[in-house]
C-alpha cells in the first residue's frame, strides 16, 4: 500500500539557520507533490507544489525539491524565524487525490 | 475575502445521536473534501465531491454521511454507526478535482468529542 513518511520527531533550529523536512514515499508514484503549513487548531495551508518534471522550485524563503528516483522531497525555509514554527505536511498526488502525511513539526527559537 | 467556514468550531456528541458538520465555501470551487484528522496520523479522506448532487466514498467513509446539494455547501454528517468519531474534521475545497494538481484550501477545522 502507498505509504508517506515524514519525521514525527520534532525539528527544533535556531533562527537564521536552514531548516530541512523530508518527505519520503513508498509504493507509488505521484505525478505532484505539495506542501503546507498546519498551526495547532488551525487547517493546512497550501504552500508549494512541485511536479515530477520539476527538480526545484522556490518561493521566497521558501525551497522544495522533488527526486522520484529516490521518491523524496525535501523542504527548505532559509532564514528561519520563530513565526516559521508550525507542522509541515507533505501530500503526493497520484492518479487523482492527496495522500497527506503525518506532518513534521518545526520550532524555531532565538 | 473568500473562504472555508466550517461550524462549529467544538461540537460533543452523545452516545448514539447523529451530528453535522457545516462547510461553507465562498470561492466557486468544484470539488470539495472531508477529512478526519487524529494525532500522529496524516489527514484521511472520509468523502469527496467533484459537483453538486455527486459524491465519492474515500478511505474512512463507514459511520458518515454527506450532501451535495448547492456548490457551496458540503455537511458532513457523523452517524451513530460511527464507533469511535472524537477527531478532529477538517473541510477542504479545490477548483477541480484531477485535472493537473490544485492546492485544496481549508477551513479551520471543528473537533468533535463524545460526552
Amino acid at each position: 500500500s502507498q505509504k508517506i513518511e515524514q519525521n514525527s520527531e520534532a525539528l527544533n533550529i535556531q533562527e537564521g539557520k536552514t531548516a530541512t523536512l523530508t518527505c519520503n514515499y513508498t509504493n507509488y508514484s505521484p505525478a505532484y507533490l505539495q506542501w503546507y503549513r498546519q498551526d495547532p487548531g488551525r487547517g493546512p495551508v497550501f504552500l508549494l507544489l512541485i511536479r515530477e518534471n520539476e527538480k526545484e522550485k522556490r518561493k521566497e524563503r521558501l525551497k522544495v525539491t522533488f527526486d522520484t528516483t529516490l521518491k523524496q522531497s525535501l523542504f527548505h525555509i532559509t532564514a528561519s524565524q520563530p513565526a516559521d514554527s508550525a507542522t509541515y505536511l507533505c501530500a503526493p498526488q497520484g492518479a487523482s487525490k492527496l495522500t497527506f502525511g503525518t506532518g513534521t513539526r518545526l520550532q524555531v527559537t532565538l | 475575502d473568500g473562504g472555508i467556514t466550517q461550524s462549529p468550531k467544538y461540537l460533543f456528541r452523545k452516545e448514539g445521536q447523529n451530528v453535522t458538520l457545516s462547510c461553507e465555501q465562498n470561492l466557486n470551487h468544484d470539488a470539495m473534501y472531508w477529512y478526519r484528522q487524529d494525532p500522529g496520523q496524516g489527514l484521511r479522506l472520509i468523502y469527496y465531491s467533484q459537483i453538486v448532487n455527486d459524491f465519492q466514498k474515500g478511505d474512512i467513509a463507514e459511520g458518515y454521511s454527506v450532501s451535495r446539494e448547492k456548490k457551496e455547501s458540503f455537511p458532513l454528517t457523523v452517524t451513530s454507526a460511527q464507533k469511535n468519531p472524537t477527531a478532529f474534521y477538517l473541510c477542504a475545497s479545490s477548483p477541480v478535482l484531477g485535472v493537473e494538481s490544485q492546492p485544496q484550501h481549508f477551513g479551520d477545522g471543528t473537533r468533535l468529542s463524545i460526552l
